[in-house]
């Protein structure tokens, strides 16, 4: 079962737009979720977090609403970049601070000059 | 900083021959991540090492995966008999243990079997 999922695939935004990212997960007891942003033939890296205990988590031009009533959050991109282009998973890890970190699917995001 | 290290680089195979992924994490992490990363999908654990113990080794195919981490820091993903369906990126990954700990990624083994 897949414990954390990403909408959409794909996503495409010019220049200075926002871009947003969608994240649910399963399990109620995940209490950190951080997002990766990867480049092509490159390991991923961690962007931001957020854990439960907040609603809101902003750094610069990326900032994580969260849910944890519906069990969502999502990744908002103001002022998108061409050097933005990359693919974005969200991550979920809950329980002992050894947890594995589950991680979604991800969202390719394309950013047009 | 030295970040995660691996090699090598990329790796081509016929099926049923056998290959062995290499990982230096960084300096003074304690935990070691080995994850699976099929194109155009997640990063899958494969398993994860806490000095040089398995804490979690429950999604390694252990027919024909295994993995090391003898003195608690350089680590070796080893398939015996690969499938083509083993075609991935091999990312190692290493953090601190603690509530919140950052993963630290190398860039990953590319590996095609044929």
């Amino acid at each position: 079962q897949q414990q954390v999922r990403q909408s959409p695939q794909s996503l495409t935004v010019w220049e200075g737009e926002t871009a947003i990212l969608n994240c649910s997960y399963e399990d109620s007891t995940f209490n950190y979720f951080p997002w990766y942003q990867q480049f092509p033939g490159e390991g991923p890296a961690l962007l931001i977090s957020i854990s439960s205990v907040s609603d809101k988590k902003e750094d610069g031009r990326f900032t994580i609403f969260f849910n944890k009533r519906e069990k969502k959050l999502s990744l908002h991109i103001t002022d998108s970049q061409p050097g933005d282009s990359a693919t974005y998973f969200c991550a979920a890890r809950g329980g002992s601070a050894l947890g594995r970190l589950h991680f979604g699917a991800g969202t390719q995001l394309i950013v047009i000059p | 900083e030295a970040g995660v290290t691996q090699s090598p680089r990329y790796a081509v195979l016929q099926e049923g021959q056998a290959v062995s992924f290499w990982c230096d994490p960084i300096s003074g992490h304690d935990t070691l991540y080995w994850y699976q990363q099929p194109r155009d999908q997640g990063p899958q654990l494969l398993v994860y090492f806490r000095d040089e113990a398995v804490i979690d080794n429950s999604q390694l195919p252990s027919d024909r995966f295994s993995a090391v981490r003898p003195k608690g820091t350089n680590s070796t993903l080893k398939i015996q008999s690969a499938k083509q369906g083993d075609t991935a990126t091999y990312l190692c990954a290493s953090s601190f243990s603690g509530i919140q700990n950052t993963l630290y990624f190398g860039a990953g083994t590319r590996l095609s079997v044929l």
